[in-house]
């Protein structure tokens, strides 16, 4: 079947911190993979996608590399910001638009 | 500008009561979703349509329903059927065969 498991919080960090959330999923056939993320009161929002083995997503200094051979897509950003304080989802759409999310991991950064 | 729109943004409803949650797009997707997010769970699917006047069931179904009699709205009724209604909705959108969901904003509806 189709999982993603995505690393449980909450995570605390500095500013200026490296950040990452690890992913890791199951999957039927060859999945799209995404990281939405969530502020308060609202929905959410795509932060970055990869559709294919090896494919590298960013966005807004974020990054998540597809690695097929250990399952997983981790989010990583070099240098956190207060601003980037969020919930943080990862989630796979194999093909046929059904998507699976994570549980969601809260990240809060202190200046 | 094109998007999706929830209303309302909070909503409080007696026990017992049916309530309906609207969720309109302006993007063209012919495909919707409903999903029902509450702590510490993710986002779990309760509905979802790729064409009008045809829907699925998700994960969570059961005491929920949804119409699809236009493509740019799919609204969602709790009913009294629903034990715990008190959740965070929130309503998505997607061209059929593509991969990203769009979402809106969402409802939070609290139920006395």
């Amino acid at each position: 079947g189709n999982s993603v498991t995505q690393m449980e919080g909450p995570v605390t960090l500095s500013e200026e911190a490296f950040l990452t959330i690890n992913c890791t999923y199951t999957a039927t056939g060859y999945p799209s993979l995404f990281w939405y993320v969530q502020y308060p009161g609202e929905g959410l929002q795509l932060l970055l996608k990869a559709t294919k083995a090896d494919d590298k997503g960013s966005n807004k200094g974020f990054e998540a590399t597809y690695r097929k051979e250990t399952t997983s897509f981790h989010l990583e950003k070099g240098s956190v910001q207060v601003s980037d304080s969020a919930v943080y989802f990862c989630a796979l759409s194999p093909p046929g638009n059904q998507f699976y999310f994570g549980t969601g991991t809260s990240l809060t950064v202190i200046p | 500008d094109g998007g999706i729109t929830q209303s309302p943004k909070y909503l409080f409803r007696k026990e017992g009561q049916n309530v309906t949650l609207s969720c309109e797009q302006n993007l063209n997707h012919d495909a919707m979703y409903w999903y029902r997010q509450d702590p510490g769970q993710g986002l779990r699917l309760i509905y979802y349509s790729q064409i009008v006047n045809d829907f699925q069931k998700g994960d969570i179904a059961e005491g929920y329903s949804v119409s699809r009699e236009k493509k740019e709205s799919f609204p969602l009724t709790v009913t009294s059927a629903q034990k715990n209604p008190t959740a965070f909705y929130l309503c998505a959108s997607s061209i059929v065969g593509g991969n990203e969901q769009f979402f809106g904003p969402g409802t939070r509806l609290t139920v006395l």
